[in-house]
């Protein structure tokens, strides 16, 4: 059974659009909601995580809103780039870093 | 400069020939933990470690075995590899923090990536 389910697999927006990736879990134990970034033949590399005693995160671009009753978590990629095109992949964790579980990745392209 | 090197960066190999794929660290991280990615599966843990001779399994840990002897080091055995073992592998390092602290960015550093093709 998959813990964490993440939609839609692959996503176009045009360049200053707005890009959104879902997310949703069922483990009411995880505390710890991570998104990755993987660009083409590397390792994937954090790019914000939120907690659940907060709803919304933003860093820069980035932000990640968090719905704890629905218990879903998106993230939202403000004024879209190229630069931005990339695999995406959200997560779920107990913050004592023991066990991941990923969702299946969402491909983003950035049309110029 | 900080980084999660694993070896070798491919690799072909024949069904039932043990394989060894090491992952090291210089960031003297606790926490390491392994991953392979498969199309539409997304990354699937498939060891965990929280610290030297600490070791505890992940998702999909069957056909795999791990050793952390030193605290730098996690390699992942593959003793008789299959081809449904065919996937890229990830390794990946963390500090432990506090909740306290969690304000920082706690993250998982990623390898490169390891393609294995098991015939």
């Amino acid at each position: 059974q998959q813990q964490v389910k993440q939609s839609p697999q692959s996503l176009i927006v045009q360049k200053g659009g707005i890009s959104i990736i879902n997310c949703a879990y069922e483990n009411t134990a995880f505390d710890y909601f991570p998104w990755y970034q993987q660009f083409p033949g590397k390792g994937p590399a954090l790019l914000i995580a939120i907690r659940p005693d907060v709803s919304e995160k933003k860093e820069g671009r980035f932000t990640i809103s968090f719905n704890k009753s629905a218990k879903q978590f998106s993230l939202h990629i403000m004024d879209s780039q190229p630069g931005d095109s990339a695999t995406y992949f959200c997560a779920a964790s107990k913050y004592n870093f023991n066990k991941f579980y990923f969702g299946s990745g969402t491909k983003l392209n950035v049309k110029p | 400069e900080a980084q999660v090197t694993q070896n070798p960066r491919y690799l072909i190999t024949v069904t039932g020939k043990k394989l060894t794929v090491t992952c090291s660290q210089n960031m003297n991280h606790e926490y390491m933990s392994w991953y392979r990615q498969d199309p539409g599966l997304g990354l699937r843990q498939i060891y965990y470690s929280m610290n030297v001779e600490v070791t505890d399994k992940g998702d999909v840990p069957e056909g795999y075995k791990v050793s952390r002897k030193e605290k730098r080091n996690f390699p992942l055995i593959l003793e008789s590899p299959s081809p449904n073992q065919t996937s890229l592998y990830f390794c990946a390092s963390s500090s432990i923090q506090s909740p306290s602290l969690w304000e920082g960015r706690d993250e998982q550093f990623f390898g490169p990536g390891t393609r294995l093709t098991v015939l």
